[in-house]
C-alpha cells in the first residue's frame, strides 16, 4: 500500500507570494490533517478535513487555508507569505480522523520564504 | 501556546542505556496520549499510545508511564540502540476531537 505523498518536497518563495501544497492520502483514507513543524515548536495543527469538510482548525491566521477533493486528496494554500512561514509542512491521513485512529504522515514539504 | 510541555529538548545516551522523555499537560479533556518517532527526512510515525485508564503500557523496548493525577506521562526506551536515534514527540487529544496537540520534541542520540 502506497504511503502518504506530498508534493512538492521543497519550495523556495519570496515574501508576499502565495504557495499551494498538495497531499495524497493513503488509499481508502478519508481524513487528512495538516501540521506545521518548526524547530523548538514541534508540530502545530493547521486543519483537518474529512469527506471534503473542514472539521477542525488550529490557531493560524486566515492566510492559511485548505481544501479536500472528492478523491480525498488535499491542498493547503498560504497567501501573502511571511518569513515566519518557513517550515516543514506535514500532512497525515487516517481512515476516520479520530485520534485513536493511527495517523500516517507524509515526508513533508519544506517551504523556505526569502 | 504549547498545550503539551516536553522535556528534555535533547539527550545523549550510551548504547544499552535507558532514555527517558517526559511530558506534562493541563487540559483535563485530553484522553489519548500517543508518542511519535521521526527520523531525518521522514514524517513522524506512531510508536506507542496510551489511554489514561492504564498507568503503563509496554511494547518491546518502549514503555509509556502515565500519572493521571499529576497530568504527566513519559516514554522510556530500554536498552537504547543506535537505530533509536531520532526525534520523539509526545502528543495528546480528547477522544472526540480531530486534532493532536504535540510537544516540542526530544532529539535522542544513542552513542555506540
Amino acid at each position: 500500500k502506497a504511503g502518504v505523498t506530498q508534493t512538492p518536497r521543497y519550495l523556495i518563495k519570496t515574501r508576499g507570494q502565495q504557495v499551494t501544497l498538495s497531499c495524497s492520502p493513503i488509499s481508502g483514507h478519508r481524513s487528512v490533517s495538516w501540521y506545521q513543524q518548526t524547530p523548538g515548536q514541534g508540530l502545530q495543527f493547521l486543519f483537518e478535513y474529512f469527506s471534503e469538510t473542514q472539521r477542525n482548525k488550529g490557531n493560524f491566521p486566515g492566510r492559511f487555508s485548505g481544501r479536500q477533493f472528492s478523491n480525498s486528496r488535499s491542498e493547503m494554500n498560504v497567501s501573502t507569505l511571511e518569513l515566519g512561514d518557513s517550515a516543514l509542512y506535514l500532512c497525515a491521513s487516517s481512515a476516520t480522523g479520530m485520534p485513536t485512529d493511527t495517523q500516517y504522515f507524509g515526508p513533508g514539504t519544506r517551504l523556505t520564504v526569502l | 501556546q504549547q498545550q503539551v510541555k516536553q522535556s528534555p529538548q535533547s539527550l545523549i545516551v550510551q548504547k544499552g542505556g535507558i532514555s527517558i522523555i517526559n511530558c506534562a499537560y493541563e487540559n483535563t479533556a485530553f484522553d489519548y496520549f500517543p508518542w511519535y518517532q521521526q527520523f531525518p527526512g521522514k514524517g513522524p510515525a506512531l510508536l506507542i499510545a496510551i489511554r489514561p485508564d492504564v498507568s503503563e503500557k509496554k511494547e518491546g523496548r518502549f514503555t509509556i508511564s502515565f500519572n493521571k493525577s499529576a497530568k504527566q506521562f513519559s516514554l522510556h526506551i530500554m536498552d537504547s540502540q543506535p537505530g533509536d536515534s531520532a526525534t520523539y514527540f509526545c502528543a495528546a487529544s480528547p477522544l472526540d476531537d480531530y486534532k493532536l496537540s504535540f510537544g516540542a520534541g526530544t532529539t535522542v542520540t544513542v552513542r555506540a
